[in-house]
């Protein structure tokens, strides 16, 4: 059975702070994604890597950083956290036709 | 650029019919695709549909693609209270599946 693991489900961070999320496949995928989910703006990509140590910037990547290091993690960092990051993560890794999803990170930043 | 669009609420009664709408502009499609997600949890593909075909049916999941005005439907027989969730509609035009193109998602309500 497929998989994807997020490491937290939910976490709360100070301003400032940084913070790392991570994200495991067990697919053998190459292309893993990182998006954040807020109310009435659906599903936003913030950067997505298509093989070990590539990297392309989503529609959102201000304020992020990623890192693949592994072909099966695939980690965001907020380098420094501010309230209007506070959202709902997911990451998903893809084959040729579907994203598979990890349960989502809901990250609170106050 | 490319864009998906879809209505965002849907209310029906149980055991009735679903149809969710799905509009998009991006005439290289390739594949498009349903995804579900239950509250609190990531998103599940339900189906997809190749850009040449015009229907799928899969149990009571029934998609139709009319190529001409780029519009997706996803059609649920028998709707059941299970059934409430946010489907999203999405698009790609790169085989290799780097980026879909998503919709806001419509949140369905399936009322006993």
């Amino acid at each position: 059975d497929v998989k994807v693991t997020q490491s937290s489900r939910y976490l709360v961070k100070r301003t400032g702070e940084k913070v790392f999320l991570e994200c495991v496949q067990d697919m053998d995928h190459e292309n893993m994604f990182w998006y954040r989910q807020d109310p009435g703006l659906g599903l936003r990509l913030i950067y997505f890597s298509y093989d070990v140590k590539m990297k392309e910037k989503g529609d959102i990547p201000e304020g992020y950083s990623v890192s693949r290091e592994k072909k099966e993690r695939f980690s965001l960092i907020l380098e420094s956290a501010s309230t209007n990051q506070t959202s709902m993560y997911l990451c998903a890794s893809s084959s040729v036709n579907e994203q598979f999803f990890g349960p989502g990170t809901r990250l609170t930043v106050l | 650029g490319e864009d998906v669009e879809q209505s965002l609420f849907l209310s029906v009664r149980e055991g009735d019919s679903s149809v969710i709408n799905c509009t998009y502009t991006d005439s290289s499609s390739t594949y498009l695709y349903w995804y579900k997600q239950e509250p609190g949890a990531g998103l599940q593909l339900l189906t997809y549909i190749f850009s040449n075909m015009d229907m799928k049916q899969d149990q009571r999941l029934t998609v139709l693609l009319n190529k001409k005005d780029k519009h997706l439907s996803l059609r649920i027989a028998d709707t059941q209270t299970g059934d409430s969730a946010i489907y999203f509609c999405a698009e790609s035009n790169a085989g290799n599946n780097r980026k879909l193109i998503w919709g806001l998602g419509t949140s369905l309500a399936v009322n006993p």
